[in-house]
């Protein structure tokens, strides 16, 4: 069963820094691209960066480039998000997703002093 | 940034209905992928490629479309089926969803 599980949201001062994991199981982590989306509350879905499988491309929505960087490490089947600059904006619960096929329970960063 | 506009936003449909949710993108796309989210839960992948249904979706769905109009279609509502639906494009960057059309079982 794929499963894909999600750890690190918390509250966090506007202008600080969180980083979010993503624990990956019962498929091959690195042969797959994987995705952040986040979604605010009460809001729809909003995609937030993409991994290709072996890290050589990277892409960001416009709202995050600059502040957040995905990244991952095959070997132990995790998917990262560092958060830097957070904002009152960023506030949101954060999947991590094998977008067409699986998606965690998400983890829910709040952005406030 | 291609934006994509689902239309209704809102709608109620009774049992046996037919339903249709549409997306329209502000330019052309290859493909468009839907998924379902009920209160509380993490979206579902519900449609991929246009008018592939993932796996367990009944067959009472069905996806088609091109260019910059797409749609996704129950062809008899069930309660089930009562959620909301978001269109996803991942023709270019960024990658852009729909902002959603809830379905409410009337």
């Amino acid at each position: 069963e794929v499963q894909l599980v999600e750890s690190g949201g918390g509250l966090v001062q506007p202008g600080r820094s969180l980083k979010l994991s993503c624990v990956a199981s019962g498929f091959t982590f690195s042969n797959y691209g994987m995705n952040w989306i986040r979604q605010a509350p009460g809001k729809g879905l909003e995609w937030v960066a993409y991994i290709s499988s072996g890290s050589s491309y990277i892409y960001y929505a416009e709202t995050v480039k600059g502040r957040f960087t995905i990244s991952r490490d095959n070997a132990k089947n995790t998917l990262y998000l560092q958060m830097t600059s957070l904002r009152s904006e960023d506030t949101a619960l954060y999947y991590c997703a094998r977008l067409l096929s699986a998606w965690g329970q998400g983890a829910s960063v709040t952005v406030s002093s | 940034e291609i934006v994509l506009t689902q239309s209704p936003t809102t709608m109620a449909a009774s049992p046996g209905e037919k339903v249709t949710i549409t997306c329209r993108a502000s330019s052309s796309v290859s493909y468009m992928h839907w998924f379902q989210q009920k209160s509380g839960t993490s979206p579902k992948p519900w449609i991929y490629d246009t008018s592939k249904l993932a796996s367990g979706v009944p067959d009472r769905f069905s996806g088609s479309g091109s260019g910059t109009s797409y749609s996704l279609t129950i062809s008899s509502m069930e309660a089930e089926d009562a959620a909301t639906y978001y269109c996803l494009q991942r023709s270019s960057y960024p990658w852009t969803f729909g902002g959603g059309t809830k379905l409410e079982l009337k």
